[in-house]
Formats: C-alpha cells, sequence, structure tokens
C-alpha cells in the first residue's frame, strides 16, 4: 500500500489564483482530514469527511472547499488565493476499526 | 473532544529517558488519548495510544493515571533522532455515530542534547 498520497508537494500561487491540493489513499479507510500547520505552529483541521458524499467543517474552513466523490480521493480546493493561506497541508486518513491516523507528507504552499 | 495541556518545550540528554507530560482533565470515559510526533516538517507519526491501562510498544510506553486526568509519555532512550514536536490527544473511538475528528494542540518541542 503506498498509504496516503499527496500532489503536489510544493507550489507557488499568486493572489487570486485558484488550485486544488489531491489527496488519496489506497486503504479503504472511510475517515479523511484536511490541516493545514503555519509555521512554528500546531495542526489545525479545515475540513474532514467520514464516506463517501459527506462532508463537514473543522476549525479554518473559510477559503477552502472540498468534495469526496469516492472513498479513495479528498481534495482541498482555494478559490481565491490569499497569502494567509500560506502554510503546509497534509491530509490524513482514518478506516472505522483502525487506531492510527495516517498522514501524507505534505503539500507547502506559498501564496504571494 | 478534550482539551490538553502540555509544556511548550523540553530538554532531554541522549542516552536518558525522556518524560513527556500531558494534563487532559476533562477527559470524557469513552476517549483515548493518543500521541503523535513531528519530525521538522514531515506529517505527524502515530507513537502510541491508550484508554486506561498503561500501554508499551518497541517506540514509548504511556503511562495514564487512575483517574485520567494526565498521561506521560516515556522514551526510555533518547536519541538525537527523538528531537521532535509531541502532541498528546484526546479521542473518541471511531464509530458510525461519531466523526472522529483529531484536534491537535500546539505540543510541546523535545530536544535531545548530546
Amino acid at each position: 500500500n503506498a498509504g496516503v498520497t499527496q500532489t503536489p508537494k510544493f507550489r507557488i500561487l499568486k493572489i487570486g489564483q485558484s488550485m486544488t491540493l489531491q489527496c488519496a489513499q489506497d486503504m479503504n479507510h472511510n475517515y479523511m482530514y484536511w490541516y493545514r500547520q503555519d509555521p512554528g505552529m500546531g495542526l489545525k483541521l479545515i475540513y474532514y469527511s467520514v464516506g463517501a458524499g459527506i462532508t463537514d467543517k473543522g476549525e479554518v474552513p473559510n477559503g477552502y472547499n472540498v468534495s469526496r466523490s469516492t472513498t479513495e480521493d479528498f481534495p482541498l480546493r482555494l478559490e481565491l488565493a490569499a497569502p494567509s493561506q500560506t502554510s503546509v497541508y497534509f491530509c490524513a486518513s482514518w478506516g472505522l476499526r483502525g487506531e492510527k491516523l495516517f498522514f501524507g507528507s505534505g503539500t507547502q504552499l506559498s501564496v504571494l | 473532544d478534550a482539551k490538553t495541556t502540555q509544556p511548550t518545550s523540553m530538554d532531554c540528554a541522549e542516552g536518558r529517558a525522556a518524560n513527556l507530560p500531558c494534563n487532559h482533565s476533562t477527559i470524557s470515559g469513552n476517549e483515548y488519548v493518543y500521541w503523535y510526533r513531528q519530525i521538522h516538517s514531515q506529517g505527524p507519526q502515530y507513537i502510541i495510544h491508550g484508554l486506561k491501562n498503561n500501554e508499551t510498544n518497541e517506540m514509548a510506553s504511556l503511562i495514564i493515571t487512575e483517574d485520567r486526568k494526565s498521561s506521560t509519555l516515556i522514551l526510555p532512550h533518547a536519541t538525537l533522532r527523538d528531537t521532535a514536536v509531541y502532541y498528546c490527544i484526546v479521542r473518541v473511538r471511531n464509530s458510525s455515530s461519531n466523526t472522529g475528528k483529531l484536534i491537535f494542540g500546539q505540543g510541546t518541542t523535545l530536544q535531545v542534547k548530546p
């Protein structure tokens, strides 16, 4: 199993541009999460999903959108990028019977 | 989910045991205590978790007080590679009726020194 795969690893955006951060897991996990981590800070939950077709807001959802059309994929959409969205983004997944949260390697995003 | 309180930073000498405390005084009976760590800017790594009893695995030991209001993560022989941010998290067990969100706090920055 590849685990949780995030793409791209790095990206620079201009203010107002949009992009989609991709996240895929091959462990058939029901639960998936998007976190962001600002420099020197802890992780903040953006959005999460408990299964295909079901998503909900976390602590810091403003400026982001998500969808969950399949169990495997959980993309995060930034519509109008702002400098405040400069951060490292982590995707994670957790199976219903599992005991561990598996994280991807992260996407480092800079908005200039 | 219950909130946790951890010291901001700690130092430990290489080869000695590192004891990282965590307070979770509002923990509920069905909430587990989880420990993760994050080395540099990598994705967080699972270490250990427990409900009531003390737990041990190849990485660490977890000591939970009898009233469950606090816990301690023990790295028995810290190495330089254990330098990381350690997060203590309480979490309701996954089920079809709850979302199982993990809320991370600021964590403890552990510096292992030669």
